[in-house]
């Protein structure tokens, strides 16, 4: 069992919906991760926070807003999402920030499917 | 600029063949690390192996292999004797740098047929 847990695992909304994606780690690291992932593309980074503080924002548009409420738990808001925006996110920690030899572990993710 | 090459796209095998997995990563870094990551069916990115850019010691697990040569940037990983529950996207992906930014590659999606 992966040790990062995502909620929902399935997640239909329309474009007017707001929802929220959760993650929740309970291995002490430090640094966790949001993804984004294309149908038969690799990962992309959306989100970086280090500390509980937002470290790197890849341009992400607003309609996304991350939240880290503590160093176990990440979410990311979701509000007037545009149908391209249906994907697998993956959330995911590693030990620490500046520490990139840490592998990233990663929960199971979340499927949207915007409508 | 950092580039990481994943050229092989799809790679299908009979089972028991071996298999080998191709990732080259150009950079001007001197250090940095590299990851082999694995995507089953399932979707969850399961950790395989991490190498840094001074350690070109060969490592086997099991059956699993990699094989590390700086002077070509080649990070390869060979499965032998393969298994259906192989089957699934492999990525390559490096990381430099203070924010341990992980940067993956196209991935290959290896069918292993029974």
């Amino acid at each position: 069992d992966t040790e990062v847990t995502q909620t929902p695992k399935h997640l239909v909304m329309g474009m007017t919906n707001k929802k929220s994606l959760k993650c929740e780690q309970h291995m002490g690291h430090r640094a966790m991760y949001w993804y984004k992932q294309k149908a038969k593309k690799p990962p992309e980074l959306m989100f970086v926070y280090s500390y509980e503080k937002l470290s790197i924002n890849e341009s992400v548009p607003s309609r996304f807003s991350p939240e880290c409420p503590n160093s176990s738990l990440l979410n990311l808001h979701l509000h007037a999402l545009q149908p391209e925006d249906s994907a697998l996110y993956l959330c995911a920690s590693s030990q620490g920030p500046g520490s990139y030899n840490s592998p990233l572990h990663f929960g199971n993710g979340t499927r949207l499917t915007v409508t | 600029a950092q580039k990481v090459t994943q050229a092989q796209t799809e790679i299908s095998v009979v089972e028991k063949e071996d298999v080998t997995l191709d990732c080259v990563y150009e950079t001007r870094d001197t250090t940095y690390y590299l990851f082999w990551y694995k995507q089953p069916p399932s979707g969850e990115l399961v950790f395989l192996i991490r190498r840094n850019s001074f350690d070109e010691q060969n490592e086997i697990s099991g059956r699993y292999s990699w094989n590390f040569q700086k002077s070509t940037s080649s990070f390869n990983f060979t499965i032998t004797a393969s298994q259906v529950v192989d089957s699934a996207v492999y990525f390559c992906a490096p990381s430099s740098g203070a924010n341990s930014k992980l940067t993956f590659g196209k991935g290959i999606t290896l069918s292993v047929r029974p």
